[in-house]
């Protein structure tokens, strides 16, 4: 079964620094896709990035970024130049082409301080 | 694009009382997932439907809960008879191109349960 590692719970942030979220995921496929999520007190899942097994560069999208180390099997976000609006929870999720369900971690608690 | 819809938002019932939720996933989405989310954890992923045929189940309760997709469209997810551990936020997500790069899952709302 596939398992997905998310090992801080919480995470301080200065405004406009970077923070780097761990995740690491356990998986016996080939091809998978790496997804990272975004949700606020609010409670909605917001779509943030994603990696796919077989993707050579890293994925980015504005301040997100994946630092993608397959053999390491670790998919950490680096969200840059923080912002008051970027606290939530940021889960890591990871579906395998096999079997097509998406898991997810436990989550980080991101907090950004002015 | 009309985004995944659920219904209803809240829910309170009491222990062994049964209970429905609702979804209707972005149009054109054959994959469709039903989580569970107990307050500070991860969504659990308790079933998933590939069109109207389910994929995965393994997590499911099934002596309590059930669901279906028919048509390959809407989605109902049952819990009967409820316990005080089924206290939750139940979400429903969709997604078009399941097993190929970038076809991320939009949720919807979520249910949030509270069985008293």
């Amino acid at each position: 079964a596939q398992k997905i590692t998310q090992t801080q719970p919480g995470m301080f942030v200065q405004e406009k620094e970077a923070v780097t979220l761990d995740c690491t995921y356990d998986t016996s496929d080939q091809s998978y896709g790496l997804f990272w999520y975004k949700q606020p007190s609010s409670g909605e899942m917001i779509f943030l990035i994603y990696q796919g097994s077989y993707d050579e560069q890293n994925a980015t999208e504005g301040r997100y970024s994946l630092n993608f180390q397959k053999a390491r099997k670790s998919a950490n976000l680096v969200i840059s130049a923080s912002q008051l609006g970027d606290s939530a929870m940021y889960f890591c999720a990871m579906r395998e082409e096999g079997n097509n369900d998406m898991r997810f971690g436990a989550g980080t608690r991101l907090t950004v301080k002015p | 694009e009309a985004g995944v819809a659920q219904s209803p938002r809240y829910k309170i019932i009491e222990k062994r009382q049964s209970v429905a939720f609702w979804c209707n996933p972005i149009s054109g989405h054959a994959t469709l997932y039903w989580y569970q989310q107990i307050l500070g954890q991860g969504p659990k992923l308790l079933i998933q439907f590939q069109n109207n045929g389910v994929v995965d189940d393994s997590q499911l309760p099934k002596d309590r809960f059930s669901a279906e997709r028919l048509k390959g469209v809407d989605s109902t997810l049952k819990i009967q008879p409820a316990k005080l551990e089924d206290s939750a936020v139940y979400l429903c997500a969709s997604s078009s191109r399941p097993g190929q790069g970038g076809s991320e899952a939009f949720f919807g709302q979520g249910t949030r349960l509270t069985v008293v």
